[in-house]
């Protein structure tokens, strides 16, 4: 079974600055995907970035980025120039890419932004 | 469109209590899904739908069941709820093949005291 790893409860950035969030995966499996998930106190889940594993490019998304280390089994997001609006709990997700669409979920990082 | 909704979104039941919780979608999503998010320990899959009348078992299924009589909706049903069911659950949906994009509810927050 895979499992998702996000080593970091909370992180904290300054407004405008850049934060790096953590993931980790574990899978058996050559093809898959990847997400990072935002969840604002509204409670939504809001799809941030997604990176397909056949691609050796990393996913960006305006602000957002990834470093997806294929080998090393990571998948880090990160956030620049940082805004207010940034602030939520980020969810790290990975879906395997055969029949079905479950997917699998890290615990969350909360990142708080400071103005 | 409303996308996907759930009902209701607060719930406080007893112990033992039986209840429904509503998921309906008006995208003729093929996939639908229910998930359990409880601190640190992120969203976790309970039980998941691949079209009608195609119901699977997820991670944490133990304690619900589930139906899928129309395309439309998903109910997941707790039988003799338990203070462990105290959670936050989502629905979401998905075309389904190839399509990687999943639409969550609004959630749905179930306290059993």
């Amino acid at each position: 079974a895979q499992t998702v790893t996000q080593s970091q409860p909370e992180m904290s950035v300054q407004e405008a600055e850049t934060v790096t969030l953590s993931c980790t995966y574990d899978t058996s499996e050559s093809d898959y995907y990847l997400f990072w998930y935002k969840q604002p106190p509204s409670r939504q889940m809001i799809l941030v970035i997604r990176q397909e594993a056949y691609k050796q490019q990393n996913a960006t998304e305006n602000r957002f980025s990834v470093n997806f280390q294929k080998a090393a089994k990571s998948f880090s997001l990160k956030i620049s120039d940082s805004q207010l609006g940034d602030a939520a709990m980020y969810f790290c997700a990975y879906r395997s890419a055969g029949y079905g669409n479950k997917l699998v979920f890290g615990a969350g990082t909360i990142l708080r932004v400071k103005s | 469109n409303a996308g996907v909704t759930q009902t209701p979104k607060f719930q406080v039941l007893k112990t033992g209590q039986s209840m429904t919780l509503q998921c309906a979608q008006d995208m003729n999503h093929e996939y639908m899904s229910w998930y359990r998010q409880d601190p640190g320990m992120g969203l976790r899959l309970i039980h998941y739908s691949v079209g009608a009348g195609i119901t699977d078992q997820g991670e944490v299924p133990n304690g619900y069941n589930v139906s899928r009589s129309t395309t439309e909706d998903f109910p997941l049903r707790l039988l003799s709820a338990a203070p462990s069911q105290t959670s936050v659950y989502f629905c979401a949906t998905s075309l389904g093949g190839s399509s990687l994009e999943q639409y969550f509810g609004p959630g749905t927050r179930l306290t059993v005291t």
